[in-house]
């Protein structure tokens, strides 16, 4: 499968907990995403990468949410203390830049239930 | 926020065309109109995107009326696979982030 990939597609933890979550982007893709979706809305933008580069944050990624992408490859989303709040599905995407046809490829998301 | 609006939600009968409006009044003269889909439990899909000129591709038709101001992404023959929340997204392509609204729920009917 060459598509984005992420794991665990889904994690029940407590409140207060850490949580890392895993992206793997199509390979050739330079540019991953992160979002958050909650029941009903529309994925949220949350924060996105340039190669190794993180190039935008959101105002919704508070200080508990920390992403980072060290090689260029894969990423890692962590959310330190986790609260109820934090329960969403969480997407990763990935596409190609400086293309006219910059689609982006999505990952099946990984659910996270904080209880 | 989402520069777009939608209906939130439209049936449409299998097999029949699925005519999904948009309007994006706002729109600049650079930024185009994308359009994905999300299937139950799963992460958004492409469909299409355009600047002008009518689209087409082999899932889907997006119309967009020449002030630019709104659009329409037409599902020739609906099947209720196509049973989705469809979202009309305007972005300069390769500068920002996708940004999503809540979309139309689609509901293709037997």
């Amino acid at each position: 499968d060459t598509g984005v990939s992420q794991n665990p597609r889904h994690k029940i933890t407590k409140r207060g907990q850490n949580v890392t979550f895993r992206c793997d982007p199509i390979s050739e893709h330079n540019r991953l995403y992160w979002y958050r979706q909650t029941l009903g809305q529309g994925p949220e933008f949350l924060t996105y990468f340039q190669n190794e580069a993180q190039l935008e944050k959101s105002r919704l990624l508070s200080d508990r949410f920390s992403a980072e992408r060290p090689k260029g490859s894969f990423s890692t989303l962590e959310i330190q203390r986790t609260e109820q709040g934090d329960s969403a599905m969480y997407l990763c995407a990935s596409s190609i830049r400086d293309s006219m046809n910059t689609e982006a490829f999505f990952g099946q998301g990984t659910r996270l239930t904080v209880v | 926020d989402a520069k777009t609006t939608q209906p939130p939600s439209m049936d449409c009968a299998e097999g029949r065309a699925a005519n999904l409006p948009c309007n994006h009044s706002t729109i600049s003269g650079n930024e185009y109109v994308y359009w994905y889909r999300q299937i139950h439990s799963q992460g958004p899909q492409y469909i299409i995107h355009g600047l002008k000129n009518n689209e087409t591709n082999e899932m889907a038709s997006l119309i967009i009326t020449e002030d630019r101001k709104s659009s329409t992404l037409i599902l020739p023959h609906a099947t209720l696979r196509d049973t989705a929340v469809y979202y009309c997204i305007v972005r300069v392509p390769g500068n920002t982030p996708l940004v999503f609204g809540k979309g139309t729920r689609l509901s293709v009917i037997a």
